[in-house]
């Protein structure tokens, strides 16, 4: 069946850093791509998506680009700030339907 | 906001009870669609319903049941309750994209804690 795996957290940066919180996903056809996050005490804010190869989602300084050959689908930020600090989830739509596969999630905290 | 609202915000009941969660998709959304997150199994799709049609069943329990009225609300129905059944219960209401994809908004979730 449809499957997607994050890398595990959390993940501690400090403000201004570099990020990259990997997404892997298995699943039949040409799924549909998407990142969320969760911020604490509520519920899931879309980011980004994709929708076929190559594409790239963008939002808020946040990038991910939909690589078919690798199967992935890789979050990056450039700069992080501390308001970043959030659980991220990644999240595919495959076949017909429209129920959204998620991975674990990754929690992200950033630092001073 | 996400506009799309859940009621209530908290939910604590004892083992063997029932209780009914509601959700009010965004305006103009007919899709519903309901997801329990737990620590231990994570996201996990329950059930979708279009316009008052159930259209797709995903891990939910016999003792869970959901409808979508005429007015698009819709309720999600845990009986029998039991202590693992303590989770975040999501609804989202979704909208198809310029790009004719679905994008599902999600509420701020019904926190249900089973003692």
């Amino acid at each position: 069946g449809d499957s997607v795996t994050q890398m595990e957290g959390p993940v501690t940066l400090s403000e201004e850093a570099f990020l990259t919180i990997n997404c892997t996903y298995t699943a039949t056809g040409y799924p549909s791509l998407f990142w969320y996050v969760q911020y604490p005490g509520e519920g899931l804010q879309l980011l980004l998506k994709a929708t076929k190869a190559d594409d790239k989602g963008s939002n808020k300084g946040f990038e991910a680009t939909y690589r078919k050959e690798t199967t992935s689908f890789h979050l990056e930020k450039g700069s992080v700030q501390v308001s970043d600090s959030a659980v991220y989830f990644c999240a595919l739509k495959a076949g017909g339907g429209n129920k959204l596969t998620f991975g674990t999630g990754t929690q992200l905290k950033v630092e001073l | 906001d996400s506009g799309v609202t859940q009621t209530p915000k908290h939910l604590i009941t004892a083992t063997g009870q029932r209780v009914t969660l509601r959700c009010s998709p965004r305006s103009g959304d007919l899709s519903v669609y309901w997801y329990q997150q737990s620590l231990d199994q994570g996201l996990q799709f329950l059930i979708h319903y279009y316009n008052g049609e159930e259209r797709a069943k995903g891990n939910i329990l016999e003792r869970f049941s959901a409808q979508q009225f005429p007015d698009l609300h819709s309720e999600l129905n845990l009986s029998s309750l039991e202590l693992g059944d303590s989770a975040l219960y999501f609804c989202a209401s979704s909208t198809r994209g310029r790009d004719r994809v679905d994008e599902q908004y999600f509420g701020p979730g019904t926190r249900l804690t089973v003692t």
